[in-house]
């Protein structure tokens, strides 16, 4: 079946710093792919939508600046926190799917921001 | 109002028990209704896709009221494996050639011995 790697699994990092998650689609090319993200107890909530080769489209309060999308190919795609606060510790979870097809998801990233 | 609605649970059931999770949506407009599993502190995975007509798989039956905007989940003969999350997943409209999904907040099931 398609399956959708994300990574870093796990990252703990320091105020201010920036960190990017990876992901990929491994065994399809991914049309689409999207970004989700999910505080303990809540559901995912969409963060942007990006289709291979522009821009990312970014859901209502979420801060394009803070949160870089860059989908360079189509089975690529990777988020960059940009100078993360506490406030952005979360789960981060990617999405890949091909036109006509249901969603796959990555495995998510646990993001901890000291 | 939220676009997806579920009672957040916890159930708590023995085993071979069945139950029931229940699910609204707002926009009327929405097209595709899904019930996703989501185990502890990982990624959501398709359950099964919710047609208008009903459809079952093994002991997961799902049920979708468009006139009342309600999706329904039926697990019959419940297993310690089906302890999970479920959310309800709808997708709004369709646009663009791509499906956004809107996730409902899950509903916690436990199964005990």
């Amino acid at each position: 079946g398609a399956v959708v790697s994300q990574h870093p699994s796990r990252v703990i990092c320091k105020s201010g710093t920036s960190v990017k998650i990876e992901c990929r689609s491994l065994d399809f090319q991914a049309t689409t792919m999207f970004w989700y993200r999910q505080f303990p107890k809540k559901s995912l909530m969409l963060m942007a939508t990006s289709n291979e080769g522009s821009k990312a489209t970014y859901e209502q309060g979420v801060e394009k600046d803070k949160f870089l999308i860059n989908h360079a190919s189509l089975t690529l795609s990777t988020l960059t926190v940009t100078s993360a606060h506490p406030e952005d510790s979360s789960f981060y979870i990617c999405s890949a799917r091909q036109v006509g097809q249901p969603q796959h998801f990555g495995d998510g990233t646990r993001l901890s921001i000291l | 109002r939220k676009e997806v609605e579920q009672d957040p649970g916890p159930f708590n059931v023995p085993e071979g028990a069945t139950v029931a999770f229940n699910c609204t949506y707002s926009n009327s407009a929405s097209q595709s209704f899904f019930w996703y599993r989501q185990d502890c502190r990982k990624e959501p995975k398709l359950l099964m896709s919710v047609y208008s007509s009903g459809n079952e798989d093994g002991r997961f039956t799902a049920q979708l009221n468009r006139a009342s905007q309600y999706i329904s989940l039926l697990i019959r003969d419940s297993k310690l494996s089906d302890s999970a999350t479920y959310l309800c997943v709808v997708n709004p409209v369709l646009s663009g050639g791509y499906n956004k999904l809107i996730f409902g907040a899950g509903t916690r099931l436990a199964v005990h011995p």
